[in-house]
């Protein structure tokens, strides 16, 4: 079975311009759920999705990030211009409807330079 | 909202010792307390989760202990060896509810 999979692995980018990630979770899997981590603080809880819908977006930080999972399948992260304060790793992660276990992608390292 | 706090942040300990994060969580509903494992440029993986229903669970060297009058939980590692290496996080949610996670704990084992 495919593990969740994130892309890209590593993006430095210059502050104002558009990053864009994307996360493809197992197959099957309805929920999916985006978290950051800053370095030496906690995976902090982005937004979730249930299929195409947002269940819970109360992690986004502000109107630079927008979140999609179009059909229902693949996601992807806006941010959209980047500061600063947006690097750290970016993490997916999906489980099935009912299951508490999450299963995580390798996440993305965003530097904001 | 639900605060999960984790303590140590930096664990050292020789090969063969035991090792013991301990994490609080603010949310009385709370009710599923999973433990994540993070090696270094990997997936954070799942090693152990406990239900409120329990008070201890056991797999092999990995243990975690739950205390829901106190609101705290405990992973404990036992007879550690140099692959234990990694950041634990531990991690709260009331049933499929999003997780909150813990600061993370940066555990080396030396040979």
């Amino acid at each position: 079975e495919a593990g969740v999979t994130q892309f890209p692995s590593h993006s430095v980018i210059e502050k104002g311009q558009t990053v864009t990630l994307r996360c493809d979770p197992i197959s099957g899997h309805d929920n999916l759920y985006w978290y950051r981590r800053v370095m030496g603080k906690e995976i902090k809880f982005l937004l979730h999705f249930v299929k195409e819908s947002k269940q819970d977006e109360s992690g986004m930080p502000n109107n630079r990030f927008l979140a999609e999972r179009t059909g229902g399948t693949y996601s992807t992260l806006k941010v959209q211009p980047a500061e600063l304060e947006d690097s750290g790793v970016y993490f997916c992660a999906s489980t099935s409807v009912g299951n508490e276990k999450l299963f995580f992608g390798s996440g993305t390292q965003l530097s904001v330079l | 909202g639900e605060n999960v706090e984790q303590h140590p942040s930096t664990l050292s300990v020789q090969e063969g010792d035991s090792a013991v994060i301990k994490c609080t969580y603010s949310d009385s509903a709370s009710n599923y307390f999973p433990w994540y494992k993070q090696e270094l440029g990997k997936r954070p993986q799942l090693i152990i989760d406990i239900r409120s229903n329990v008070g201890e669970k056991k797999d092999q060297r990995i243990a975690v202990t739950l205390n829901k009058t106190a609101k705290h939980f405990s992973l404990h590692i036992t007879e550690t060896q140099p692959e234990d290496s990694a950041v634990y996080f531990c991690a709260a949610s009331k049933g499929t509810d999003k997780l909150i996670f813990g600061t993370g704990t940066r555990l080396q084992v030396f040979p």
